[in-house]
């Protein structure tokens, strides 16, 4: 059974940083491109960024270039993402898929003072 | 790539039909061959779950009430018969291009 268990979410200030993570499990992780998808509250759905099977490949949204970053390390199975200088846009649950049929149930990150 | 959907929102007596919109501003076919769109339902606390893929296949679990047609910008999902479960915000996506994004939403909600 495909399994994502997103955690690192939680309260921070703004232009402070958190880096979440993506436990996969239940498949061979190294075979699937990954992505980030974040939801505001009572907002909808807003791709954040994607990362290539591999890892050498990522592209981003135009509101994260350059303060978010995307990893993954196949070896433990896990997606990351590291999120800095953030602000109140950026309160969100942020969910991580499998691109893109299997969705981890979200973390939430809260920026504020 | 924008996408817009139509209704944003609906309301179905169970048992009777209903059918969403989406449309893109550029064409989702890829020189592949494949077209790179989809349908999500998110229930209310849940995340998205995926319903149809590259258009018209319903992905794994999905009940056969659920259909996805159409072509190039223009798509639609139609459900035969609305039940109970069906309730939460339709999202449409398209993944041909970066940035992926999705549709508003549509909430369907049972009369």
């Amino acid at each position: 059974e495909v399994q994502l268990l997103e955690s690192g979410g939680g309260l921070v200030q703004p232009g402070g940083s958190l880096r979440l993570s993506c436990a996969a499990s239940g498949f061979t992780f190294s075979s699937y491109a990954m992505s980030w998808v974040r939801q505001a509250p009572g907002k909808g759905l807003e791709w954040v960024s994607g990362i290539s099977n591999s890892g050498g490949g990522a592209d981003y949204a135009d509101s994260v270039k350059g303060r978010f970053t995307i990893s993954r390390d196949n070896s433990k199975n896990t997606l990351y993402l590291q999120m800095n200088n953030l602000g109140a846009e950026d309160t969100a649950v942020y969910y991580c898929t499998r691109n893109w049929g299997y969705w981890g149930q979200g973390t939430l990150v809260t920026v504020s003072s | 790539i924008v996408m817009t959907q139509t209704p944003l929102s609906l309301s179905v007596t169970p048992g009777q039909p209903a059918s969403i919109s989406c449309r893109s501003s550029q064409s989702l076919l890829h020189s592949d061959g494949k077209t790179y769109f989809y349908w999500y339902l998110q229930k209310p606390g849940q995340p998205p779950h995926l319903l149809i893929y590259e258009v018209s296949n319903r992905f794994s679990g999905v009940p056969d009430r659920f259909s996805g047609s159409g072509s190039g910008t223009d798509f639609t999902l139609k459900i035969s018969r609305v039940e109970a479960e069906d309730v939460g915000v339709y999202y449409c996506m398209q993944t041909i291009q970066v940035p992926r994004t999705f549709g508003p939403g549509t909430r369907l909600d049972i009369k």
